[in-house]
């Protein structure tokens, strides 16, 4: 099956840009995803972009995809403590009838 | 936009007891819910996803007749943990879709934990 990976853990200080990055196996994949989980809440959809597009910016974030790595991340610039988190990517593709498929989260801590 | 609540947020139950989660959508129509399942630090696990009016389609290795579903509505989803365990306490998260590909909005979860 599907299988999307992120690095465990991120530490930044508050006013510098942080960059979460995410693998995934699926070629198929149409639509990508970052959610933000803070704790013991449900997710939170920040941005996504379509697997024929390089970039996506969205006010602070920004968001890069290598289709051919099959690479995507996440930068969030200037972050603030309130930025601390969980981050999830997810992925659908045409072949998993839409559902999404989370990779393993990135805890965000953001230090003063 | 798009709001998805779950009731109760937390729900403490005995060992071998039934216990029912609700996944509304607010102020759209959901053909579609997911239910979710998260264990502390790790990620989402789809669990089901169901379709108003049909039997919900349950993923490989999830027990259909311990984890029932019933989607009656536009509106409402429910989830029933029956005979439930102390290895069912978990995080349960719905979301719901309006359309076909349309974006999945997530409920606040429920806590579960069987003693």
């Amino acid at each position: 099956g599907e299988d999307v990976e992120q690095s465990l853990f991120l530490s930044v200080r508050e006013g510098d840009s942080s960059v979460i990055n995410c693998t995934y196996t699926d070629s198929s994949s149409t639509y990508l995803y970052w959610y933000k989980q803070e704790p013991g809440a449900g997710l939170q959809l920040l941005t996504y972009i379509f697997s024929n597009m390089d970039m996506k910016q969205d006010q602070r974030l920004t968001v890069l995809l290598n289709k051919k790595d099959k690479h995507l991340s996440l930068r969030i610039a200037d972050t603030q403590t309130g930025d601390s988190a969980i981050y999830f990517c997810a992925e659908t593709s045409a072949g998993g009838g839409n559902k999404l498929t989370f990779g393993t989260g990135t805890q965000l801590k953001v230090e003063l | 936009g798009a709001v998805v609540s779950q009731h109760p947020s937390r729900v403490i139950c005995k060992s071998g007891t039934s216990v029912k989660i609700e996944c509304r959508s607010l102020d759209f129509q959901a053909t579609t819910m997911f239910w979710y399942r998260q264990f502390p630090k790790q990620s989402l696990m789809l669990m089901a996803t169901s379709n108003e009016g049909s039997k919900a389609t349950y993923e490989q290795g999830v027990e259909k007749d311990k984890f029932l579903i019933n989607h009656a509505s536009l509106t409402l989803s429910t989830l029933t943990v029956t005979s439930a365990h102390p290895e069912d306490s978990s995080f349960y998260i719905c979301s719901a879709r309006e359309g076909g590909w349309n974006e999945q909005y997530f409920g606040p979860g429920t806590r579960l934990t069987v003693t």
